[in-house]
């Protein structure tokens, strides 16, 4: 696709649940990047993908969080054992190696109830 | 965590104005990026400035950077109302992609 697309655009989760979200960069994208913006905030850096090196995983914030990509293609983000404090969007964003310039997608909005 | 602040927090004019907005920033910076978000969602690109650079032009976008004041400027000249959304500037240093984003301005344009 043209952009980078993600799914599902909303989840409503009970607490205690785990939940997977979706990122399709875009073709040709090395790097990947995961953030998290919380209501009315800007966006908190979780997680960093480029080719096939190991991700920098420094901004995530507890070992109930975790990302995988496998190549240049597809990246899940999973939460476990959700808690209300995890509610927020969730976005996904690529890059080409040599510029910084990040295309983000319309990110995932989560509800932990 | 937050590299900095941007000020201030709510803008609201009329269209045809300019709108003002700044960004501070705590660390040396290899680029400082300007983002809009419409709605709360996806972050469009506007404009990059690196460090060695102190303004930049992009259409009716103005970006100056003042690497010694640890801050910068976005000016959107001529607004209108298509202008409304919430702003961004985000930073990235060392060898870290990653970008690091201020608290954002809303700013609204009113027709």
């Amino acid at each position: 696709g043209a952009g980078v697309s993600q799914s599902p655009s909303n989840k409503v989760t009970e607490k205690g649940k785990d939940v997977e979200l979706r990122c399709d960069p875009i073709s040709g994208h090395t790097a990947l990047y995961w953030y998290r913006q919380r209501l009315g905030q800007g966006l908190e850096f979780l997680i960093y993908f480029q080719g096939n090196s190991a991700p920098d995983k420094s901004g995530l914030p507890s070992d109930r969080f975790s990302a995988e990509r496998t190549g240049e293609s597809v990246s899940t983000l999973t939460i476990q054992r959700t808690q209300q404090e995890d509610s927020a969007v969730y976005l996904c964003a690529s890059s080409t190696r040599d510029r910084n310039i990040q295309y983000f997608g319309a990110g995932t909005r989560l509800s932990v109830l | 965590s937050q590299q900095g602040e941007e000020d201030p927090q709510a803008l609201s004019i009329q269209e045809g104005e300019n709108a003002t907005m700044n960004c501070s920033y705590k660390t040396s910076i290899n680029n400082l990026q300007w983002y809009r978000q419409n709605s709360g969602r996806g972050l469009v690109h506007l404009i990059l400035i690196r460090s060695n650079e102190r303004e930049k032009h992009s259409g009716r976008l103005r970006v100056t950077l003042d690497t010694s004041k640890k801050s910068s400027s976005l000016l959107i000249t001529a607004s209108r109302a298509a202008d409304t959304a919430s702003y961004f500037c985000a930073t990235d240093r060392g060898s870290a992609r990653q970008l690091t984003f201020g608290s954002g301005t809303q700013l609204t344009v009113l027709p």
